[in-house]
């Protein structure tokens, strides 16, 4: 099993640029998340999903759009890149197991610079 | 939403010195989560603390949740070159899983 997986790992975009970043997991979860992080403010949940099909704003939304047409995949895209979304991005899946929290795995993490 | 906050934000040991990171709380948690982070890499899951005043243990690690589930802390006995990176804790038990982190200690071990 590859567990979470994130592409690209890296990329530099100018101001105003769109782009998306894919997440995929092979675990059959049926919750995925995308986190922001950043020095000093750990990791900030921007959105998520609880099922195909599925979607929900975390505490950090804006800027961000999001899709899960398939069960495996969670994309993470930005409609018109600022430098305030220079960042590394991580995306999290867990399982879904209800009434109580579940451990969440991580995927490698994109490091994105906007200038 | 649930919040909590980390101390201390940085901490510099040498080899074999040992290490507390804390959690705090002003609202009684459901659970709480740490996570490891080495530099350049990315969150990986340590424990998960539930019952009022648990201990657990992990080889050189010790997690404990508050008996009044406010507050949590993570000691490493004798640290060692290998434990550098960052260690987050999380609260959950908010809907779909969702988790709060904290701003994340860290650690950095001097040989």
């Amino acid at each position: 099993n590859a567990g979470v997986t994130q592409t690209p790992k890296f990329r530099v975009l100018k101001t105003g640029q769109s782009m998306t970043l894919l997440c995929a997991q092979d675990m059959n979860h049926e919750y995925m998340y995308w986190y922001r992080q950043d020095p000093g403010m750990g990791l900030r949940l921007i959105h998520y999903s609880v099922g195909e099909g599925t979607t929900a704003k975390g505490e950090v939304p804006d800027g961000y759009n999001v899709s899960r047409l398939k069960k495996q995949n969670f994309l993470l895209g930005l409609e018109s890149a600022a430098p305030s979304q220079t960042s590394v991005y991580f995306c999290a899946s867990g399982l879904g197991t209800s009434g109580r929290t579940d451990t969440q795995y991580f995927g490698p993490g994109t490091r994105l610079t906007v200038l | 939403g649930q919040q909590v906050m980390q101390i201390p934000q940085y901490q510099h040991v040498q080899e074999g010195e040992d290490f507390t990171t804390y959690c705090n709380s002003s609202t009684t948690l459901s659970n709480i989560q740490w996570y490891k982070q080495r530099p350049g890499g990315h969150p990986v899951f340590l424990i998960q603390l539930v019952k009022s005043g648990e201990v657990k243990k992990q080889k050189r690690l010790t997690f404990q949740f508050g008996e009044a589930k406010k507050n949590s802390s993570l000691h490493i006995t004798a640290t060692q070159t290998t434990d550098v990176g960052t260690y987050f804790c999380a609260c959950g038990g908010t809907s779909y899983g969702k988790l709060t982190f904290g701003q994340g200690t860290i650690l950095t071990v001097h040989p």
